[in-house]
């Protein structure tokens, strides 16, 4: 049974540049959430997803953007790369909108962005 | 909105020793908590949660307390070995957006053989 998978897994970019990031949720699966976590630091929420609307969104710039498509993966881009970009970006499915429900959020292994 | 504050940073103690990781959170409308551990490269997983209708779950050597009336859960690890080496988060729900989780800043425990 296949878990969250994301692609690709490592990814060098320069300033200016921008990145489209990847994710399969869990079979069934209808809720995908992304997540950016800094060297050091907790993951920090960027975006929900439920049926292909958006459902929540935290505090990011505009550069980031997301959306899902029907067979409920999603991609995270980010426009215009900062050197601050740099991080892990993770992305989480759950089976409804977690964790306001009783579902639980289940993450992938995530894509270490670089931004030179 | 939610802020969730962990402690320590950092935690080493002796293999068989228990270790306690404490939080705080600001949203007194917060009402579930999750705790992940992370290994060296690899995805957050789930250990163990609870919701503030319950002050205590327990799974195996993993405990969790809560008291609402402080803001404040804990992480209890009993017995520990070797393996439970990772970066710890504690987490809450941010009831102004109830998709968002709010980590905390994460707690680096080291078990000492």
């Amino acid at each position: 049974d296949a878990g969250v998978t994301q692609s690709p897994t490592h990814l060098i970019k320069t300033r200016g540049q921008h990145v489209t990031l990847r994710c399969s949720p869990i079979s069934g699966h209808k809720s995908v959430s992304w997540y950016q976590q800094v060297l050091g630091q907790g993951p920090q929420f960027i975006f929900q997803y439920y049926e292909k609307e958006e459902r929540g969104r935290g505090n990011f710039p505009d550069r980031f953007s997301a959306r899902q498509f029907p067979n409920y993966s999603s991609e995270l881009n980010v426009n215009a790369l900062l050197l601050g970009d740099s991080a892990l970006y993770l992305c989480a499915s759950s089976s409804g909108t977690a964790p306001a429900t009783n579902e639980k959020l289940f993450f992938g292994s995530g894509t270490q962005l670089s931004v030179l | 909105g939610e802020n969730v504050e962990q402690h320590p940073s950092t935690l080493s103690v002796q293999e068989g020793d228990s270790a306690v990781i404490k939080c705080t959170y600001s949203d007194s409308a917060s009402n579930y908590f999750p705790w992940y551990k992370q290994e060296l490269g690899k995805r957050p997983q789930l250990i163990i949660d609870i919701r503030s209708n319950v002050g205590e779950k327990k799974d195996q050597r993993i405990a969790v307390t809560l008291n609402k009336t402080a803001k404040h859960f804990s992480l209890h690890i009993t017995e520990t070995q070797p393996e439970d080496s990772a970066v710890y988060f504690c987490a809450a729900t941010d009831y102004s957006s109830a998709s968002k989780i709010i980590f905390g800043s994460g707690t680096r425990l080291s078990i000492r053989p």
